[in-house]
Order: structure tokens, then sequence, then C-alpha cells
């Protein structure tokens, strides 16, 4: 089966601007989740969608950050304005059911300057 | 609070050295836990799981028990190679919820 899809695979933006992620999750998985991975970190939750609702969005910085999954299939996540403290490998992964493990994409690795 | 804490990085071994990583959890009522592993360049893979006490997750000749009493989930391998070279993540999760991730440990192994 295909994996999660992600792009673009590298991001390189100055501070203040503006930047996109998407994501295109395994045929069939209902949930998705988008997580920010900071060097030397583990991955910590930004949103968790089931299909098309949200489910946990209680650590995403909604003053600058949004997701959306339209459709309940592929979803974007967006950084208005972008922070140097941003700067992050951002990971999508999507399960079957809520409670089964999750499939990883390869990340979208995001430099704020 | 509900975390993952695992052992510090980076561990070094020679080839065919024991491994073992520490991973320890809180949580209320009885999370499923597993390991995930990062090889270079590539994405967290799932390497192993155990869903409920005294399970042993098993996969490539890595190992870890489900260890209620202890809140532990050790992951163990007795003969290491050059190719297990990775970063390797802890994690747990509930029925609801997403997996929450230790901080990761690096593994290098030499020949």
């Amino acid at each position: 089966e295909a994996g999660v899809a992600q792009s673009p695979r590298y991001k390189i933006i100055e501070k203040r601007q503006s930047v996109a992620f998407w994501c295109n999750p395994i045929s069939g998985h209902a949930t998705l989740y988008w997580y920010q991975q900071i060097l030397g970190q583990g991955p910590k939750l930004l949103i968790q969608f089931q299909n098309n609702g949200v489910v946990d969005d209680s650590q995403l910085p909604k003053d600058r950050f949004s997701a959306e999954r339209l459709k309940g299939v592929d979803s974007t996540l967006k950084i208005q304005p972008a922070k140097l403290e941003d700067s992050a490998v951002y990971l999508c992964a999507s399960s079957l059911l809520d409670n089964s493990p999750l499939h990883f994409g390869n990340g979208t690795r995001l430099t704020v300057t | 609070g509900n975390s993952v804490t695992q052992m510090e990085g980076p561990v070094t071994l020679s080839e065919e050295a024991f491994l073992t990583i520490n991973c320890t959890y809180t949580a209320t009522g009885y999370p499923s836990l597993f390991w995930y592993v990062q090889y270079p360049g590539e994405g967290l893979q799932l390497l192993l799981k155990a869903t409920k006490a005294d399970d042993k997750g098993s996969n490539k000749g890595f190992e870890a028990t489900y260890r209620k009493e202890t809140t532990s989930f050790h992951l163990e391998k007795g003969s290491v190679q050059v190719s297990d070279s990775a970063v390797y993540f802890c994690a747990r999760n509930q029925a609801g919820t997403a997996l929450i991730f230790g901080k990761g440990t690096t593994l290098s192994v030499s020949s």
C-alpha cells in the first residue's frame, strides 16, 4: 500500500512569512494527525482529525497555526506568520481507527530564518 | 501528568553488543505502549507494540515487555548490528488520544 505522502520535503522561509504543508494519508485511514518534531525532541501532537472533524487541537498555537481536512482525506497545515521557534520537522500520520498503529510520512523540514 | 520518559542518549555500542534502552511512562488507566524507530533520512516506523500488561512485543530481534508494576517498557536486543543505528522513540496512547512520545534515544553501532 502507498504510504503517507507529504510535501514539500524541505522549506526555508523568513520569519513573519507564511507557509503551508500538505499531507495525503493512506487510503481509507479515517484518523489523521499533525505532529511537530523540534530537533532533539520527540514528536508533539498539534492536531488530530477524525474524518473531517477535529478531535484534539489543544496543543495547536491557534494564533498562528491552522489546519483543515476538507472531505476527510487530504490535509493542509498552515503557519502565518512564522517565528524562528517554528523551525522543526512537521510530521503527518494516519491510522485506520483511533486506537490503531500510526503510519508516518517522511515529514517536511521547515527552517525559519 | 501523562508522559513518557526514556533514557538520554546517545548510546554508542560495538556490533554484537547487548542493547537496553529504558522507558517509563505515567498514565491513568492502561495505555498501549510502542517503540518507534527513525532511520537516517527516513520517517518514523513502528518497531513493536504491547497492548496489555505482561505482553511482549518483538520485531527484528528487538523485544520489550509491558511491565505494569514498574510502569516500564524497556527495549532490548541481544546482538545489535550497524544497521540498527537510528533514533528510537518510546510512546504511549490510550483510547481516544493520540500518541505521546518520549524525547528519543540515538543509537550508534560501530563495526
